[in-house]
């Protein structure tokens, strides 16, 4: 079935690189989007690429896609501690749904 | 000029009590979500409305009934509040339901705290 797969935590000191990781299932997944949930606040989407991209970059994110390893990464750049919170990989599912991965909390270290 | 509201925030109720959740955006968007976050931050779906019809109904038991008076609402009508529904109950709408382009758009959230 389709299903959506990534760590619960990543730590990482201020001012490093962090990246986060996904796995998916569904190779025929059109969307895949990053969406970010600050502490009591609602989720918010970062970003997303289409399936035909390798790479998106936004500033300080960079999204890579292999579609041969179903594996998507966020790569954000010289990491701040306003960048701490729970970041949710989904992929376009069947039946007009995201499928979710579990969420991966981003630790700020100074 | 929030885009997806929903109310109340915070909902403190003893259990048995039936309540409800309201939820409204004013993004023209054709479709509308519930979601459910247990305690562990995993993100389950409940009900998908697109223009006021039924589209998603995941397996949830039959004291949850939406209601979609129009397709900028979509109301959370729960019967006999169990423990277990304790949670964060999210609503969201998008604007198309095969392409999702734009991913959904998320209210803020109502805690639901049974006791």
């Amino acid at each position: 079935g389709e299903d959506v797969e990534q760590s619960l935590f990543l730590s990482v000191r201020e001012g490093d690189s962090s990246v986060i990781n996904c796995t998916y299932t569904d190779s025929s997944s059109t969307y895949l989007y990053w969406y970010k949930q600050e502490p009591g606040a609602g989720l918010q989407l970062l970003t997303y690429i289409f399936s035909n991209m390798d790479m998106k970059q936004d500033q300080r994110l960079t999204v890579l896609l292999n579609k041969k390893d179903k594996h998507l990464s966020l790569r954000i750049a010289d990491t701040q501690t306003g960048d701490s919170a729970i970041y949710f990989c989904a992929e376009k599912g069947s039946n007009y749904q995201l499928i979710w991965g579990a969420g991966t909390k981003l630790i700020i270290k100074p | 000029d929030t885009a997806v509201s929903q109310t109340p925030k915070y909902l403190v109720t003893q259990m048995g009590n039936d309540k409800s959740i309201k939820c409204e955006q004013n993004l023209g968007h054709d479709t509308m979500y519930w979601y459910k976050q247990d305690s562990k931050k995993f993100l389950k779906i409940m009900f998908s409305y697109n223009n006021k019809e039924l589209i998603i109904n995941e397996t949830v038991p039959n004291r949850f009934s939406p209601k979609s008076p129009d397709k900028a609402h979509l109301n959370l009508h729960i019967n006999s509040l169990e423990l277990g529904d304790s949670a964060v109950y999210f609503c969201a709408s998008s604007q198309e339901v095969t392409g999702l382009r734009r991913g959904y758009t998320f209210g803020s959230g109502t805690r639901l705290t049974v006791v």
